[in-house]
């Protein structure tokens, strides 16, 4: 079975601070795919980055910069230096399992509300 | 340009009505996804369409009617509805590469209440 663990609900933070966003997953497929999404206030779901289970190599974008460790499968999100705008929920999700299809729903955690205090 | 767009933002509708949402996209995308949102939860995957066919439907009540008339439209018809179905309906496409990891890009959704 797939699973995505967000443990922390909700986040508030002072405006300028650093704030780290933890995922953990649990899958039985050797090659997978991470992603991270934004949901702001309006609904819409941001897409802000992929990763495959064959990449560790860690991203950076901007304030954004992400840690992916299979050895304890996780895939965290940081951002530097936050701002009032980066106040969403952020979901961490997982490709779906194979079906015999060439596509499937994403596996998502149950998100953290990040709060940014101005 | 990654747009899904969804028409109608917001909709109320009482349990005897028949509605649709409408989802569209021009990214060449080859599959489609319905999902729903209720309130403070994740998405949940109602509906696959991979090249204009269905190949997921994950146990969705029959009130919900999906159709995906071309590869650049995605319908779902709504029929006696229940209260509980009230959450935000949200659609999304992929390129099909046969990975199953390609990224999916979300529409801003639809608001449904059904009274």
């Amino acid at each position: 079975a797939q699973k995505v663990t967000q443990a922390q609900t909700e986040i508030s933070v002072v405006e300028k601070e650093d704030v780290t966003l933890d995922c953990v997953y649990e899958t039985r497929d050797t090659t997978y795919y991470l992603f991270w999404y934004k949901q702001p206030p309006s609904g819409e779901l941001v897409f802000l980055i992929r990763r495959n289970s064959f990449d560790e190599q860690n991203e950076i974008s901007g304030r954004y910069s992400w840690n992916f460790q299979k050895s304890t499968s996780s895939f965290n999100f940081t951002i530097t230096a936050s701002q009032v705008v980066d106040s969403a929920v952020y979901f961490c999700a997982l490709s779906g399992v194979y079906r015999g299809g060439g596509a499937d729903g994403l596996t998502f955690g149950k998100g953290t509300h990040l709060i940014i205090q101005p | 340009d990654t747009e899904v767009t969804q028409t109608p933002k917001h909709l109320v509708m009482g349990m005897t009505n028949k509605k649709s949402l409408k989802c569209e996209q021009h990214m060449g995308h080859r599959a489609m996804y319905w999902y729903k949102q209720k309130a403070k939860k994740p998405p949940e995957l109602m509906f696959v369409y991979s090249y204009e066919k269905l190949s997921i439907n994950e146990s969705v009540p029959s009130r919900f009617s999906p159709e995906c008339p071309n590869s650049s439209l995605l319908n779902l018809h709504l029929h006696a509805l229940q209260p509980e179905d009230s959450a935000l309906y949200l659609c999304a496409s992929s390129q099909v590469s046969g990975l199953r990891g390609d990224t999916q890009y979300f529409g801003p959704g639809t608001r449904l209440t059904v009274l």
